[in-house]
């Protein structure tokens, strides 16, 4: 069966300071990957996705990045961290050619 | 671009039936989906509508009508734990779905 991991599950950083979220999939090749975010009382904004090794596609400008090193990996950064970066951060991916997407834990992110 | 819209919250008592309601424009449509999220949790897959209709799945059914950009989520003998925010969610191009705002459900004795 297909899990997904993602950590930390909370996080507090000062501002200015650099980040990096880690998403692993198991049990499945070659899926859609996808970094959200979900300010408070806010829905899911879709930050970046992937369809593939090295492929990424930014939704939204930001001072956020991802990379796809792995298949199955995905990872999103940011060298220094804004305050307005505070939020739900969560990772999913759904097969290629299939339907829903499958959800992270989710990291809660604190900039201070 | 796409535009979903959905009511931000709504009440109901332990019991009683509720309809939650979407609609939606997006160009490259491939499917309509409905998530569960409780506070602080990830959002967890409910139902996906492709077709025009009714899809039961338990206590739980979707409605989808294309021509219309309408869609709904209809809970049955409401329960405390139903208590939670509901997104509905668009599929486009390479399956890759976008969210609306969600509805946060109220469900009280």
């Amino acid at each position: 069966s297909q899990t997904i991991h993602q950590w930390p599950a909370t996080l507090v950083q000062p501002v200015g300071s650099p980040l990096s979220l880690e998403c692993t999939v198991e049990g499945t090749s070659n899926p859609n990957l996808y970094w959200y975010r979900q300010a408070a009382g806010r829905g899911l904004q879709l930050l970046f996705y992937s369809v593939g090794i090295g492929q990424i596609s930014s939704e939204v400008p930001q001072n956020l990045s991802a990379s796809r090193p792995q298949d199955r990996q995905f990872i999103l950064s940011s060298k220094k961290l804004l305050l307005s970066d505070s939020g739900f951060y969560l990772c999913a991916w759904s097969i290629r050619s299939g339907t829903e997407a499958f959800f992270g834990q989710g990291t809660r992110l604190t900039v201070v | 671009g796409q535009n979903i819209d959905q009511p931000t919250e709504m009440t109901a008592t332990e019991g009683a039936i509720v309809q939650i309601n979407c609609t939606y424009q997006t160009s490259g449509f491939n499917g309509l989906f409905w998530y569960q999220q409780h506070a602080g949790e990830a959002p967890t897959f409910l139902s996906y509508n492709v077709l025009d209709g009714l899809e039961e799945k338990g206590r739980f059914s979707s409605f989808l009508s294309r021509s219309k950009g309408y869609s709904y989520l209809l809970l049955k003998e409401l329960q405390m734990k139903d208590s939670a925010s509901y997104l509905c969610a668009v599929g486009r191009g390479s399956y890759i779905p976008t969210f609306g705002r969600g509805t946060s459900l109220i469900v009280h004795p």
